[in-house]
């Protein structure tokens, strides 16, 4: 066990709707990283977040959204879903300072249908 | 720009041998990270090594030990004495020191035969 937390662990729904996706860090730990996992893309990094800034900005689509709130917890919305969308998100987290190593969660399975 | 290369798709190795993982990278950066992490079947993403580009010795974490070769960008993993619990799809990352994103190899798939 990681320490981070993401809810819910899967998730169907219909293309065109909007879904929220949940993740607790570390404790302690201030960053938290979000990543899309397909069977053609492999492992594309989404998002960064900072102690609630973003701070680094990856393959992320414009119909998906993140934030960090003062809690520390994040959450990736992703709207207008398509067929495409459907993958594993994980969220990480990593410790200011030190080797940047990242502590992923159990990630959520998206399926659109 | 960063770019991770595992060409190994798949590998066998019979259980209790030793396994190397290659993973070669392109960066234009002198300070970064090296990273591997394992993803079991079940899914979740375990963090094994991690290599600075400053560090002179090869990280070594148990069974697991990272045979980086600055010169020529490589940052292999070594398994050694393999085990059935290992069979798992390996991913090689890095992270440049100021760089924006944390980069994934498309990983290689170890399967231990008993």
């Amino acid at each position: 066990d990681s320490g981070v937390t993401q809810t819910p662990k899967h998730l169907i729904t219909a293309t065109g709707q909007r879904v929220t996706l949940r993740c607790s860090p570390r404790s302690g730990d201030l960053s938290v990283y979000w990543y899309q996992q397909s069977l053609d893309q492999g492992l594309q990094f989404l998002i960064q977040y900072y102690n609630g800034e973003e701070r680094a900005k990856g393959n992320i689509l414009e119909r998906f959204s993140a934030q960090q709130f003062p809690d520390l917890h994040s959450e990736l919305n992703l709207s207008s879903l398509e067929l495409g969308d459907s993958a594993l998100y994980f969220c990480a987290s990593s410790a200011p300072g030190g080797n940047n190593e990242q502590f992923f969660g159990p990630g959520t399975r998206l399926t659109v249908l | 720009a960063q770019k991770i290369t595992q060409t190994q798709p798949g590998m066998f190795v019979q259980e209790k041998e030793a396994v190397t993982l290659d993973c070669t990278y392109d960066t234009s950066d002198q300070s970064y990270g090296l990273f591997w992490y394992k993803q079991p079947s079940s899914g979740e993403m375990i963090f094994l090594i991690y290599q600075g580009s400053y560090d002179e010795q090869n990280a070594t974490e148990g069974r697991y030990s990272l045979n980086f070769q600055k010169a020529r960008k490589s940052a292999n993993l070594v398994i050694s004495a393999s085990q059935l619990g290992d069979s798992a799809m390996y991913f090689c990352a890095m992270r440049e020191l100021y760089g924006q994103n944390f980069v994934f190899g498309p990983g290689t798939r170890l399967s231990v035969l008993p």
